[in-house]
């Protein structure tokens, strides 16, 4: 059982249209994060979560939005999409206290691009 | 800026062969995680070094941490086809937050 789960797995999308992915854990973390990753730079941090309506930036964040309702959901809002969003991107699960021995508990991504 | 370097980003070695894949940085780091990831998937921990000059083995993999906490290696010893992959370095500057690498892409070829 996977305990984390995006959707959808691939979306193409058109520049100027809203798009939502979804993160939904099943491990009951207080911690969620959206990370994009591009050739060449690895994982940026875009937004976390430190609980439900709880959410702060990260170092990528313009135009992007997020949500988080419930403990289980983390959505993730590409308000109007531009190409230069084409990218992978990854949710990621931490409990509190535990990151730095831990780490995160990735999900298997969502392959968005921008025509 | 990349926050921590990785060297080399591409290698491409026989089966067989020793290697070392380095993490930097001019930061220090209360933790250093390695990842593994395969096409398609996200990246899963390998381990997690706290302690400044620590090591640790998995299997045919050693893992280092520097003394300063700023550096970190991944040695890996007669590897073998499996080991292809994407290896990422994850540091925690305490903060619930990691800072990822840009990430070694590694080809074992038979």
């Amino acid at each position: 059982d996977a305990g984390i789960t995006q959707s959808p797995r691939h979306k193409v999308t058109e520049t100027g249209t809203p798009v939502t992915l979804r993160c939904h854990q099943t491990e009951n973390h207080r911690y969620m994060y959206w990370y994009r990753q591009d050739p060449g730079h690895g994982l940026r941090l875009i937004h976390y979560s430190y609980g439900v309506k709880d959410t702060d930036k990260g170092e990528v964040s313009d135009g992007y939005s997020v949500s988080r309702s419930k403990t289980e959901d983390f959505l993730l809002t590409l308000e109007s999409a531009t190409s230069s969003q084409t990218s992978v991107y990854f949710c990621a699960i931490s409990e509190f206290g535990q990151t730095e021995n831990y780490g995160y508990t990735f999900g298997s991504g969502t392959r968005l691009t921008v025509v | 800026t990349q926050l921590l370097e990785q060297s080399p980003q591409f290698l491409s070695i026989q089966e067989g062969e020793n290697l070392t894949v380095y993490c930097n940085s001019s930061s220090v780091f209360s933790s250093l995680q390695w990842y593994r990831q395969e096409p398609g998937e996200g990246p899963v921990l390998l381990v997690t070094v706290v302690t400044g000059g620590e090591v640790k083995k998995l299997k045919r993999l050693t893992f280092q941490f520097g003394d300063a906490r700023k550096d970190s290696s991944l040695h890996i010893t007669a590897a073998q086809p499996g080991d292809t992959g994407l290896y990422l370095c994850a540091g925690s500057q305490g903060a619930q937050k990691l800072v990822f690498g840009q990430g070694t892409r590694l080809t074992i070829n038979p």
